[in-house]
C-alpha cells in the first residue's frame, strides 16, 4: 500500500469558507498530483508539481491553488469555497522521467454547502 | 482529440463468474497502458502496466492484454470475488512529455454478488 495520505477525508462546509486540503507522501517522489473526480466520471488533473517550489496548473480549470515548499507536502487551497467545488479531490505522487505509476491517497470528498 | 473510451459502463456478475472489461483509446504517442482497482471512497490502485511490446500481463487472477495496433486493451478477471467489486479504471500515457501525461477513462463498475 502506498504511503501517501490525505485529510481531512471528509468535510463538509459552508459557502465562503477557506479550506485547505492536506496531502502528504513518505516515499520522497519528486512530482505530486491533484486530481478532481465526480461519481462516474474520469479524473480530471487540477494542479501538478516537479519538485520543490515548483507548481503548475493541470488541464481543468480550478480556483484552487497549491503549494510545494517540502518535498513531502502538497496542500491544496480553496481560498472561498462554492457549492461548484463539491467533490472528490484525490492526491497522487510519482518517481522517474515520465509515464511512471501513480500513487493515490484515499482522497478527500467535499461537500459544499 | 487523445481520449480513452471504457466499456460496459457497469456490470454486475455472480461471485466465481468470469468477467472481461473493455478499453478503448486514442492517445498518441504512446507510452503505456495501465489498469488501476478503486474501491468505494479509496483512491485508484495500479493492477497491471503495459508497454508497446507487451500483449499480456497477468496480476493474480487479473489478466491484461493489449493490442497496439488497435489500440485495444482488455482486463479479464477469472473467478470473480465479492472484494472485486469495485470501478475498474484504464489510463493510458502518452510519451510526448517529462510529465508522462495521463489519460483516464471513466471506469468500469464492477458489483460481484454472493
Amino acid at each position: 500500500e502506498a504511503d501517501i495520505y490525505q485529510t481531512p477525508r471528509y468535510l463538509v462546509i459552508g459557502t465562503g469558507k477557506k479550506i485547505t486540503l492536506e496531502c502528504s507522501q513518505t516515499m520522497g517522489h519528486d512530482k505530486m498530483y491533484w486530481y478532481q473526480q465526480d461519481p462516474g466520471m474520469e479524473l480530471h488533473l487540477i494542479h501538478y508539481s516537479y519538485g520543490v517550489n515548483s507548481t503548475e496548473k493541470g488541464d481543468l480549470s480550478s480556483e484552487s491553488t497549491v503549494s510545494r515548499i517540502r518535498t513531502e507536502h502538497f496542500p491544496l487551497t480553496l481560498e472561498s469555497a462554492r457549492p461548484s467545488h463539491t467533490s472528490q479531490y484525490l492526491c497522487a505522487s510519482s518517481s522517474g522521467q515520465g509515464g511512471e505509476t501513480q500513487y493515490f491517497g484515499p482522497g478527500t470528498r467535499l461537500l459544499v454547502l | 482529440k487523445n481520449q480513452v473510451e471504457q466499456s460496459p459502463q457497469s456490470l454486475i456478475i455472480l461471485e466465481g463468474k468470469n468477467c472481461t472489461l473493455q478499453c478503448n483509446y486514442t492517445v498518441s504517442p504512446f507510452s503505456n497502458l495501465r489498469w488501476y482497482k478503486q474501491d468505494t471512497g479509496r483512491g485508484p490502485v495500479s493492477l497491471t502496466i503495459m508497454t508497446f511490446s507487451e500483449n499480456t500481463k497477468s496480476n493474480g487472477r487479473y489478466t491484461a492484454t493489449l493490442d497496439a495496433d488497435t489500440k485495444q486493451s482488455s482486463l479479464h478477471i477469472t473467478a470473480s470475488q465479492l472484494s472485486d467489486s469495485a470501478s475498474y479504471i484504464c489510463v493510458v500515457s502518452d510519451r510526448g512529455s517529462t510529465l508522462g501525461r495521463l489519460y483516464f477513462g471513466r471506469g468500469t463498475q464492477l458489483t460481484v454478488w454472493p
